[in-house]
């Protein structure tokens, strides 16, 4: 177990519809990374969080969004859902920015 | 532009036989190189940090090593529970932080 919370686990919607995934980080961990993993593909970095302010964008659409709120926990947005968007999306937490990532279960989307 | 290349992309080994596995990276300043490890469906867990070439880190069956231009996760005698696949990532000295990942090998240990 890593402390680091992902709800939900597993999620199915149509396109063009919106979900919120949530992530909770280790105990006093200030920062918060999305990635997305597409099937049987690499992990593409989204965004970083470090405590409440975004520190690093990646290849995160513009219908996609996130934020950090003051308890450190982050929401990741997905917007008008399309079919490329299935893929398992995970949340990392880290002490400051150190590379030592640790990451959640992943929460499962599936856009039909 | 900053690189990190992983090979062989999978790898089959019967159960007792060891090999390597490599990491090479190109980068302007190497802050650190991170070796995890990832079951299908879950999320990678993090094995070891390098900070400097020489440096050697262990964990059961796993050394990482660490050269200026390449790292290499040595597997000794596995067994069929470590397969999985092995991700490398580098933080670079300018690269605000962020971890630059290889694509992975996927290690399939035999009984």
């Amino acid at each position: 177990d890593s402390g680091v919370t992902q709800t939900p686990k597993h999620l199915i919607t149509a396109t063009g519809q919106r979900v919120t995934l949530r992530c909770s980080p280790r105990s006093g961990d200030l920062s918060v990374y999305w990635y997305q993993q597409s099937l049987d593909q690499g992990l593409q970095f989204l965004i970083q969080y470090y405590n409440g302010e975004e520190r690093a964008k990646g290849n995160i659409l513009e219908r996609f969004s996130a934020q950090q709120f003051p308890d450190l926990h982050s929401e990741l947005n997905l917007s008008s859902l399309e079919l490329g968007d299935s893929a398992l999306y995970f949340c990392a937490s880290s002490v400051r920015q150190a590379g030592e990532l640790f990451f959640g279960e992943g929460s499962r989307l599936t856009v039909l | 532009e900053d690189q990190v290349t992983q090979s062989p992309e999978a790898l089959r080994l019967q159960e007792g036989e060891s090999s390597s596995l490599n990491c090479s990276y190109t980068v302007s300043g190497l802050r650190g190189l991170f070796w995890y490890r990832q079951d299908p469906g879950k999320g990678p867990e993090f094995l070891f940090t390098l900070y400097s070439a020489g440096e050697e880190k262990e964990k059961e069956r796993l050394k990482a090593t660490l050269t200026k231009k390449e790292s290499f996760l040595h597997i000794t005698a596995p067994k069929p529970e470590d397969s999985a696949t092995y991700l490398c990532a580098v933080q670079a000295a300018d690269s605000n932080y962020q971890l630059i990942w290889g694509a992975g090998t996927k290690l399939i240990i035999k009984p």
